[in-house]
């Protein structure tokens, strides 16, 4: 149980075009899912908050303009880089939580690697 | 400061032996403490979650966490080569409306050679 699907795995797109980046939870309902941005050896930075059908909480130096987040559902979230740059190129990776206050734990999707021309 | 301090390694060390990962944190907030493994070009898996003060056992891994010096370890008996992967610690603060929030250290590369 608790998995989490992402699609595309792998993108790779010309600069100035626009990519879509879906996150699902296959098996439970997620509260809240959450975009990490990952740089080759560094570790997952955090880039927006979202809960189903709300807008979501962009972390500090997230252009929220360029990463738009939709939460259509309890088990879709979708992340569209627009107007991608070489810059962008980057592993992105979801998560999906699900639980209480006292009892939450986190799943994460296996990411999507993004290459920019 | 980051809140979160991990040593990113690389760490290398014989099959067989035991591997000890820690990390160390500022933020008295964090309540919640998780060990994450990642391979490479895939998501991160929860290895061990724990909330107490003290050692948590599951197989050949054990959690600690030491509140009081704000420090966690995690350890791995008996490793094999298929332990090599990136370690992450990460830590979540117990309430208000960012209680899922991870903070993740930078993460240490592990690998265990046969």
């Amino acid at each position: 149980g608790a998995v989490v699907s992402q699609h595309p795995s792998w993108v790779i797109c010309k600069s100035g075009t626009s990519v879509k980046i879906e996150c699902r939870s296959l098996d439970f309902q997620a509260t809240t899912m959450f975009w990490y941005r990952q740089f080759p050896k560094q570790s997952l930075m955090l880039m927006a908050t979202s809960n189903e059908g709300s807008k979501a909480t962009y972390e500090q130096g997230v252009e929220k303009d360029k990463f738009l987040i939709n939460h259509a559902s309890l088990t879709l979230s979708t992340l569209t880089v627009t107007s991608a740059h070489p810059e962008d190129s980057s592993f992105y990776i979801c998560s999906a939580g699900t639980g209480t206050r006292f009892s939450y734990e986190q799943y994460f999707g296996p990411g999507t690697r993004l290459t920019v021309t | 400061q980051k809140e979160v301090e991990q040593d990113p390694g690389p760490l290398s060390v014989p099959e067989g032996a035991i591997v000890s990962l820690n990390c160390t944190y500022s933020n008295s907030a964090f309540q919640y403490f998780m060990w994450y493994r990642q391979y490479s070009r895939k998501g991160p898996e929860l290895l061990m979650y724990t909330y107490s003060s003290g050692n948590k056992e599951d197989g050949r891994f054990t959690a600690q966490v030491d509140k009081s010096s704000k420090y966690i370890s995690l350890f791995i008996r008996d490793s094999q080569p298929s332990d090599s992967a990136t370690y992450l610690c990460a830590m979540k603060n117990a309430g208000g409306t960012s209680y899922g929030k991870l903070t993740f250290g930078q993460g240490t590369i592990l690998t265990v050679h046969p």
